[in-house]
């Protein structure tokens, strides 16, 4: 089976612009987890996608924004850009993204930087 | 609530000799337990993980974490380092629910001096 995804894999943005982030998770996986990793905050969880529907949601400004299709493909949009979004984001998935044994399966990350 | 604690943020060993990579956990339920390597300019990969079915878990690469429901721990160790073993590590908890309720460590960077 083939991994997760993730699309680019590097982005060079400036401040004010907008980006999107792709995801491909797992075959037959339905839960799409995003995370964003910075050296000073660690990883940090974005929001999660089930069936279309975000279902959990961290604590980032409504300039994070996402969904999923009907293929369980994701994407992250950050709109407004600043420097301090410049980070590596994760996309992880999982089966059903419900209960504590489910493992999720990370992507490679695309690593934004914010000029 | 549920929380994670990785006890050192750098841990240096020499090729060849144990490591031991140290996480405390607080979970009000019977939680799961993760351990993910991730190399540098790389995504997360599991290690292994607790699931209550036994509390010694082997894992990749030579890797066992230990359950130790009394001392809430759930440390990582390796008999004998490898300079490939060289990466950041995160600890993971995970508990029940109706969407995915997991946290992660701080991380513990792993340095594996020749």
């Amino acid at each position: 089976k083939a991994g997760v995804t993730q699309t680019p894999r590097y982005l060079i943005k400036t401040r004010g612009q907008q980006v999107t982030l792709s995801c491909s998770p797992i075959s037959g996986h339905r839960s799409v987890s995003w995370y964003q990793q910075t050296p000073g905050q660690g990883l940090q969880f974005l929001f999660e996608y089930f069936s279309e529907t975000q279902r959990n949601k961290g604590n980032f400004p409504g300039r994070f924004s996402g969904r999923q299709f009907s293929n369980s493909r994701s994407e992250m949009n950050v709109s407004t850009l600043e420097l301090g979004d410049s980070a590596l984001y994760l996309c992880a998935s999982s089966l059903q993204g419900a209960g504590e044994q489910e493992t999720q399966y990370f992507g490679p990350g695309t690593r934004l930087l914010v000029l | 609530a549920q929380s994670v604690t990785q006890l050192d943020s750098h841990v240096s060993v020499s090729e060849g000799t144990p490591v031991l990579l140290r996480c405390n956990y607080s979970s009000s339920y019977s939680p799961s337990l993760f351990w993910y390597v991730q190399h540098p300019n790389k995504g997360l990969q599991l290690l292994l993980k607790y699931t209550s079915a036994a509390t010694l878990v082997k894992g990749i690469n030579g890797f066992e974490a230990e359950f130790k429901k009394s001392e809430t721990s759930f440390h990582l160790t390796k008999p004998s380092a490898h300079m490939s073993d060289a990466a950041e590590y995160f600890c993971v908890v995970s508990e029940p629910g109706g969407y995915q309720k997991v946290t992660f460590g701080t991380g513990t960077k792993l340095q594996v001096i020749p």
